[in-house]
């Protein structure tokens, strides 16, 4: 079975400063994994995906993820938040269904 | 293109009330579901359907029904609301069954049970 794990509830950074957010995953098979994000009263949005090829992953808003299969990693990053990028942030892996974590919100402070 | 619409955006109920939550998606998906957001919580899937006339359970059907009479719309139904029920409900659609491809997330109905 497909499981995520986010690792911090809740990240405070300050605004043009460089960020991660940390996602573990667990499977026994082939995974695809997504980042999304959700911003305050609204749905979930694509921030990037991965399904194969290059580990280095880069999404919308200047956000990438890199893809590590030996520590079973997915973390998303920015060198430079903006006060724009407080939202909450979910990791997702497929297998037969979509499996979210827990999401971690994230807050630039000015 | 309006994507993936949900109404109503709030609900309050009374215990042992019914409703139903709507959903339509106006993208040809063959694939949605329904997802109930708690704190701390994450997303949890409900149901889900893979095309009109196919509906299966996810990880927290208990209390809820579904139907796919048509491709555009996946209703949620609450037979008889209890407390536990009150969340911001998700439904979601992707065109890929396969689940490679990316969910649209409508803007979520936001329910309160008293």
């Amino acid at each position: 079975a497909q499981s995520v794990t986010q690792l911090d509830s809740q990240v405070p950074v300050f605004e043009e400063a460089p960020v991660e957010l940390r996602c573990n995953y667990s499977s026994s098979v082939s995974v695809y994994l997504f980042w999304y994000v959700q911003y305050p009263n609204q749905g979930l949005q694509l921030l990037l995906k991965y399904l194969s090829g290059s580990t280095l992953v880069k999404g919308i808003n200047g956000f990438e993820a890199e893809f590590n299969k030996s520590q079973t990693s997915f973390h998303l990053r920015k060198p430079s938040v903006h006060i724009s990028d407080t939202a909450e942030y979910f990791c997702a892996v497929t297998g037969n269904q979509f499996y979210f974590g827990t999401g971690t919100s994230l807050t630039v402070i000015p | 293109n309006a994507g993936v619409t949900q109404t109503p955006k709030f609900q309050v109920l009374k215990t042992g009330q019914s409703m139903t939550l709507q959903c339509a998606q106006d993208m040809n998906h063959e694939y949605m579901s329904w997802y109930r957001q708690d704190p701390g919580m994450g997303l949890r899937l409900i149901h889900y359907s893979v095309g009109a006339g196919i509906t299966d359970q996810g990880e927290v059907p208990n209390g809820y029904n579904v139907s796919r009479s048509t491709t555009e719309d996946f209703p949620l139904r609450l037979l008889s609301a209890a407390p536990s029920q009150t969340s911001v409900y998700f439904c979601a659609s992707s065109y890929m069954q396969a689940n490679t491809g990316e969910l649209f997330f409508g803007e979520g109905s936001r329910l309160t049970v008293l």
